[in-house]
């Protein structure tokens, strides 16, 4: 079975630091993976998927996710943190090989970028 | 450009009513999804639907419904609404492919 861990609560940092959310994932065949964020009262939105090809992949708002598959990471990451950064991601799985039509969502972690 | 869009945004149930959950896309995707989300938990899969006329069940289906009469139409229903279905239901629609999901700004709900 598929699953996805974030195992982080919270991360916090500094305005103008780089920053990293973690995830690792576990599929029995080839994943697809995805990073969502979500702000306050509102759905998730898209922020960045790998499907296939270079493992380092780069979305909106200048964030960028490296796939590691001897590691089953995919974490995310974005060179200078903003305040407006401050939000809760998902990280996401969907097992292809399992012809699944099904993605599983990590549990989240808050980001909180200190200005 | 409207999306995803669910009605209502909030609503506040007492124990043992009913209720319909309402998600429309206007993308023309043929995959969409109910979840919901609660505190650390992160989001889990209520139902799921493939193709108009078709639904399934995901992680957490029991006390819960749904219909897809229409592609661009996808209801949540509670039949006797519970306590433990406090939560926030977000709806979601997608290509065949899954490269992305596109979701509403969910509804959420309080059962009393």
């Amino acid at each position: 079975a598929q699953s996805v861990a974030q195992p982080e609560d919270q991360v916090n940092v500094a305005e103008g630091n780089p920053l990293t959310v973690k995830c690792t994932y576990s599929v029995s065949g080839n994943p697809y993976l995805f990073w969502y964020v979500q702000y306050p009262n509102r759905g998730l939105q898209f922020l960045l998927k790998y499907i296939t090809g270079d493992n380092l992949v780069k979305g909106s708002y200048g964030f960028e996710a490296e796939f590691n598959k001897s590691q089953t990471s995919f974490h995310l990451k974005k060179p200078s943190a903003l305040v407006s950064d401050s939000a809760l991601y998902f990280c996401a799985v969907r097992d292809i090989g399992g012809g699944g039509f099904k993605t599983i969502f990590g549990a989240g972690t808050r980001l909180f970028v200190k200005a | 450009n409207a999306g995803v869009t669910q009605t209502p945004k909030f609503r506040v149930l007492k124990t043992g009513q009913s209720m319909t959950l309402l998600c429309a896309q206007d993308m023309n995707h043929e995959y969409m999804y109910w979840y919901r989300q609660d505190p650390g938990m992160g989001l889990r899969l209520i139902h799921y639907s493939v193709g108009e006329g078709t639904t399934a069940k995901g992680e957490v289906p029991d006390g819960y419904n749904v219909s897809r009469l229409k592609k661009q139409n996808f209801l949540l229903g509670l039949e006797s609404a519970a306590p433990s279905q406090t939560s926030v239901y977000f709806c979601a629609s997608s290509t065949t492919q899954g490269y992305g999901y596109t979701f509403g700004s969910g509804t959420r709900l309080t059962v009393v």
